[in-house]
C-alpha cells in the first residue's frame, strides 16, 4: 500500500515564526510533489511544487525534497493568520495517469 | 480559477436513491478527476478520466459510476446512495503538458 504520512496537528505558530511541515512517502519512484493549503470549507489550493532534490523557495514559502530520505517538507516563513489552514501534501504517482495520493493533512494555527 | 465548475454545491439525500454529481470545465482539459475528502483520510481518488469515453478506477471506486461524454463534462453517479458516502466531493482537472491538478469547489453530499 503506498503511502503519503503526515502529522494531524494542530501545528500552533506564533506570528512572525516560522512554520514547519512535513511529510514522508513509501514510494520510492515518485517523482513528483506538490503542497496544498485548504482553508476550511474550501477546496485545496496549489502553493507549492518541487521535482529534484533540494530547496524551492517561493515568497514566503519554501519547499524542500530528500528523495532518499522519501521526504518533503514546507516552511512558511513570517507566519500570519492568513496562513491558518489545513496543507496537504500530495505525490504524484508513477503511472502515466498523473494522479495523486494525499496525505491527511496538517492543519497550522498561527496565534496572534 | 482553473474554470472548473461543480453542482450541485450542497445536496440532501435519502439512501438508496441515484445521485449524480457533476463537473464542468472550460479549458477542454484532457485529465479530470474525483475525490471524495472525509475526515482523517484526506482526498482519496474515486475514478478519472483521460479523454472522452476513457475512464478508470481510483482507490474507493466501490458504490460509484462515472461517464465522460464531452470533454468538458465528467458526471458522478452514486447509483444507490449509502450514508458512508456521505463527503465532501471534489472535481480535479490537470492539463495535458503539466502535472499540477487544479480542483473544483467541492460538492458537500449527505445520505441520510
Amino acid at each position: 500500500q503506498k503511502e503519503v504520512e503526515q502529522n494531524s496537528g494542530p501545528l500552533s505558530v506564533p506570528e512572525g515564526a516560522i512554520a514547519s511541515l512535513n511529510c514522508t512517502y513509501s514510494d520510492r519512484g515518485s517523482q513528483s510533489f506538490f503542497w496544498y493549503r485548504q482553508y476550511s470549507g474550501k477546496s485545496p489550493e496549489l502553493i507549492m511544487f518541487i521535482y529534484s532534490n533540494g530547496d524551492k523557495e517561493d515568497g514566503r514559502f519554501t519547499a524542500q525534497l530528500n528523495k532518499a530520505s522519501q521526504y518533503v517538507s514546507l516552511l512558511i516563513r513570517d507566519s500570519q493568520p492568513s496562513d491558518s489552514a489545513t496543507y496537504l501534501c500530495a505525490v504524484g504517482t508513477t503511472d502515466s495517469w498523473g494522479k495523486f495520493q494525499f496525505g491527511a493533512g496538517t492543519q497550522v494555527v498561527v496565534t496572534p | 480559477d482553473a474554470g472548473i465548475t461543480q453542482s450541485p454545491r450542497h445536496k440532501v439525500t435519502e439512501t438508496g436513491t441515484p445521485v449524480t454529481l457533476r463537473c464542468h470545465q472550460t479549458e477542454n482539459h484532457r485529465y479530470m478527476y474525483w475525490y471524495r475528502q472525509d475526515p482523517g483520510h484526506g482526498l482519496r481518488l474515486i475514478h478519472y478520466s483521460y479523454g472522452v469515453k476513457d475512464t478508470d478506477k481510483g482507490e474507493v471506486s466501490d458504490g460509484y459510476s462515472v461517464s465522460r461524454s464531452k470533454t468538458e463534462d465528467f458526471l458522478l453517479t452514486l447509483e444507490s446512495a449509502t450514508s458512508s458516502q456521505t463527503s465532501v466531493y471534489f472535481c480535479a482537472i490537470r492539463s495535458g503538458s503539466d502535472v499540477e491538478q487544479f480542483f473544483g469547489p467541492g460538492t458537500r453530499l449527505t445520505v441520510l
